[in-house]
């Protein structure tokens, strides 16, 4: 079974600052990981994705990710943040090789980026 | 180019009571799906369709049915609402069952009482 782990619920850093949000995972096989970020009161949408290559994945808005296969984790990083970047950011998972199930994306339960300015 | 849409925004319902909640996509996406969101929990799956004229059990299907009208629309429906079924309801889509990257629509917000 698929799983992702988003250890930190709530996380404050101050206008300028870089930030990072934690994601680990856990699959059998080789994971295809996933961004999205919701704004207040709207679906999620999509930031960036690692399936294969490079470990660090660049995206929108600035954010990129490093695939880390040793941690099992894919942290999400931004070099200077900003107050519009405030938003509940969800870190997903699939595993491609997982038969049936492997359409399906799972979830982390989100984490609450605050960016004070 | 709307993407996405669902409706009814809002709901609130009774016990017992049933409602379908509409989703259509616009971008020609084979694959489309129902999550719901619950505060702490993240999205979890309901149900998904890969393609038109298949659907499949998602994490949390109990209670709920869906019908893939057409290659559009998904409709997400509830026989006899319950109150643990009050959360926000989304809507997504993506080109092909597995495809990387899902579309989600702005979701319903439901509660049952």
């Amino acid at each position: 079974a698929q799983s992702v782990a988003q250890p930190e619920d709530q996380v404050n850093v101050a206008e300028g600052n870089p930030l990072t949000v934690k994601c680990t995972y856990s699959v059998s096989g080789n994971p295809y990981l996933f961004w999205y970020v919701q704004y207040p009161n709207r679906g999620l949408q999509f930031l960036l994705k690692y399936i294969t290559g490079d470990n660090l994945v660049k995206g929108s808005y600035g954010f990129e990710a490093e695939f880390n296969k040793s941690q099992t984790s894919f942290h999400l990083k931004k070099p200077s943040a900003l107050v519009s970047d405030s938003a509940l950011y969800f870190c997903a998972v699939r595993d491609p090789h997982s038969g049936a199930g492997s359409y399906q994306l799972t979830f982390g339960k989100g984490t609450k980026l605050s960016v004070i300015p | 180019n709307a993407g996405v849409t669902q409706t009814p925004k809002f709901q609130v319902l009774k016990t017992g009571q049933s409602m379908t909640l509409q989703c259509a996509q616009d971008m020609n996406h084979n694959s489309m799906y129902w999550y719901r969101q619950d505060p702490g929990m993240g999205l979890r799956l309901i149900y998904y369709s890969a393609s038109e004229g298949t659907t499949d059990k998602g994490e949390v299907p109990n209670g709920y049915n869906v019908s893939r009208l057409n290659k559009r629309e998904f409709s997400l429906r509830l026989e006899s609402a319950a109150p643990s079924q009050t959360s926000v309801y989304f809507c997504a889509s993506s080109e092909a069952p597995g495809a990387e990257t899902q579309y989600f629509g702005p979701g319903t917000r439901l509660l049952v009482l």
